[in-house]
């Protein structure tokens, strides 16, 4: 199975400060389509998860432009321009290049 | 707007059996692969099982193999988990996902409680 190693595992955060969160895999999710099937995803306290960003990169619509995802093969980077309130919760890298799916441990973002 | 409901959570004892159930809409359901994901309580995100568009491939997570089956009836626009021998780890949230490679829309979840 490929495993997905998130870094930290808590992130204690300034409001207003840039912030990140590393996910690495055991193995390359490039596809033979081409495509990398890493994935970001925001929990909120009480919610079900939603997804920020897919393929890497690209941020779903409605998903503020202060969210951005980088990287490529094993290494891969979620990246707050600056953290707001809202912004709190759990969040979520996972690939889904192989069988079976795997997610990340979770990354706990809380404001200092 | 894209709506996944799940239902059919509850409360079993151990080696008991349950049913989910997830009633879609706000897409073309039969033009996707759907999955379900879980949550045991106070922990992270478990993929559990997927299925094709037309249900001619089903995927599983080994811990579920031979007790779980994923299933669909595009007609009615729902997507199903039958869960059978349940076992204490079983217990979690569990929730419909559209999609089997990136998971975009995800429904609030059922619980299941396994417990004596």
């Amino acid at each position: 199975d490929v495993v997905m190693t998130q870094s930290p595992l808590s992130l204690p955060v300034t409001l207003g400060q840039p912030a990140s969160i590393s996910c690495r895999s055991s193995q390359s999710l490039v596809h033979s389509d081409g495509n990398t099937y890493l994935h970001w995803f925001q929990q909120r306290p009480g919610q079900s998860p939603r997804r920020l960003i897919y393929k890497v990169s690209n941020r779903d619509s409605g998903v503020p432009d202060r969210f951005s995802g980088s990287g490529s093969g094993t290494d891969f980077t979620l990246k707050f321009s600056r953290v707001e309130a809202e912004d709190v919760g759990v969040y979520y890298c996972m690939q889904g290049t192989h069988w079976p799916r795997t997610f990340g441990q979770g990354t706990n973002v809380e404001i200092k | 707007e894209v709506q996944l409901v799940e239902s059919g959570g509850d409360l079993v004892q151990p080696g008991g059996s349950l049913r989910l159930s997830c009633a879609a809409s706000g897409f073309t359901f039969t033009g996707d692969s759907m999955t379900w994901v879980r949550q045991a309580p106070g922990k992270g995100l478990e993929w559990v099982a997927s299925i094709r568009e037309d249900g001619s491939e089903v995927y599983y997570v080994d811990s579920v193999k031979g007790r779980f089956t994923i299933s669909r009836d595009n007609a009615k626009r729902s997507l199903y988990l039958q869960m059978n021998s349940l076992r204490d780890e079983d217990t979690a949230v569990y929730y419909c996902v559209r999609g089997f490679r990136v998971f975009p829309n995800w429904g609030r979840g059922a619980l299941v409680t396994v417990s004596s």
